[in-house]
């Protein structure tokens, strides 16, 4: 079953805690991305990844962090420099840049 | 565009009836639209895809037209079900730009 994951759907954590959300693919592809969803709202490029160990900022990049080491994964850290980290959290990823970019089912994060 | 606001616009039809979804872009310079469906607490669905080389493209009960000269992109669903219930949110890649801008989104209700 081909598919991007996202693990966990619903995460809780305290201020000032850093926690790292799960982005797992199966499709080969080779981009992969990081969005936030606000109530009401569109998606935010936070950063995104076009090969493996390579990794650029998107719109909104303060206060996260990735890494790519491996083509299938690619975890997203809010740490506790983000000042409103409360969202709902969109993995993506595509076969190349100017392909669509298929979505994985998301995490709520909230933070309290 | 960017997403503004906190008040998604909304379109409602009979259950039947074509649905029409709008969205103007800013950047003349894009080359590469995209249509996506959310529903609630999911990840967005790909639909359809456009290059600017055309002004029209179909898919299985859905078509896309682009107008170039107006910078205006709309998503016309033919026969809607109650199925279709969704925020609908375009997307514009820019020529040469290596990420995807969306717009706010469009929700789209189903009058029985």
């Amino acid at each position: 079953d081909g598919g991007i994951t996202q693990s966990p759907k619903y995460l809780f954590r305290k201020e000032g805690q850093n926690v790292t959300l799960s982005c797992e693919q199966n499709l080969n592809h080779d981009a992969m991305y990081w969005y936030r969803q606000d109530p009401g709202q569109g998606l935010r490029l936070i950063y995104y990844s076009q090969i493996v160990n390579d990794f650029q900022k998107g719109d909104i990049a303060e206060g996260y962090s990735v890494s790519r080491e491996k083509k299938e994964s690619f975890p997203l850290t809010v740490t506790s420099a983000q000042k409103n980290p409360t969202a709902f959290y969109l993995c993506a990823s595509s076969s190349g840049l100017s392909r669509e970019q298929y979505f994985g089912p998301g995490t709520r994060l909230t933070v309290t | 565009g960017e997403s503004v606001g906190l008040h998604l616009p909304t379109l409602s039809v009979q259950e039947g009836d074509n649905s029409i979804i709008n969205c103007a872009y800013s950047n003349s310079a894009s080359d590469y639209f995209i249509w996506y469906k959310q529903e609630s607490g999911k990840g967005p669905q790909f639909i359809i895809d456009i290059r600017s080389n055309m002004d029209k493209r179909q898919g299985q009960r859905v078509t896309v037209l682009l107008n170039k000269t107006v910078k205006h992109l709309s998503l016309q669903i033919a026969a809607t079900q109650p199925g279709d219930s969704a925020v609908y949110f375009c997307a514009e890649k820019r020529e040469g730009a290596q990420k995807l801008v969306f717009g706010q989104g469009t929700r789209l209700t189903i009058n029985p």
